[in-house]
């Protein structure tokens, strides 16, 4: 199994649409979460980070935590084409030695007009 | 002003070949990574170090070496290259209390 699963998707919504992204893992120590959003050819940008559970929202950007679930979530309000790419789910656990950082395999998404 | 930038961007090369990659930061992070992304898309770690020490080595085959001359500045040298190297190689730099991690354009290394 996996630390860190995601559904690689694609998902395909209308313009417009809330979109749903989430994630499980299964190792308790992490404590800092992380969504990064990948165009194509270009590097990983962080777009939201959360420390421990609850919600965070950054514009039509909202990171959920739930940490007896062991779930995270990205919710997109009114999707836009330029949504369009790869959301991988990122998470830490503190240690005594640099910070790893687990991806999940990342949800392809395409906003259609 | 680019935060972490790479280079080069592309790099086709035979097997058997030895090639470096090198990347640099300008936020002031002490913490540079060296991560590798396959054809899946999957990132996996392969090296992180921190004000040029090496803190993390990830099971990666001694083919690849990273160098840290200065906390600015990880490059990547790969020695004897095999078809299984071709991949997307992204450099990051972070803040080492929480793991947020800043990442370069990437190096899109295929080998023949």
């Amino acid at each position: 199994q996996k630390e860190v699963e995601q559904d690689p998707g694609p998902l395909s919504v209308p313009e417009g649409a809330i979109v749903s992204l989430n994630c499980t893992y299964s190792n308790s120590a992490f404590q800092y979460f992380m969504w990064y959003r990948q165009y194509s050819r270009k590097g990983p940008e962080l777009l939201m980070y959360t420390y421990s559970s609850g919600n965070k929202e950054d514009g039509r950007f909202t990171a959920q935590v739930d940490k007896s679930s062991k779930y995270i979530s990205l919710f997109i309000r009114d999707s836009q084409p330029s949504d369009s790419a790869t959301y991988l789910c990122a998470m830490s656990a503190p240690t005594g030695g640099g910070n790893k950082l687990t991806f999940g395999t990342g949800t392809q998404l395409k906003v259609e007009l | 002003d680019t935060a972490v930038s790479q280079t080069p961007k592309y790099l086709v090369t035979q097997m058997g070949n030895d090639k470096s990659i090198k990347c640099e930061q300008n936020l002031g992070h002490d913490t540079m990574y060296w991560y590798k992304q396959d054809s899946k898309k999957f990132l996996k770690i392969m090296f992180s170090y921190n004000n040029k020490e090496l803190i993390i080595n990830e099971t990666v085959p001694n083919r690849f070496s990273p160098k840290s001359p200065d906390k600015a500045h990880l490059n990547l040298h790969i020695n004897s290259l095999e078809l299984g190297d071709s991949a997307v190689y992204f450099c990051a730099s972070g803040r080492e209390a929480t793991g947020e991690l800043f990442f370069g354009e990437g190096s899109r290394l295929t080998v023949l």
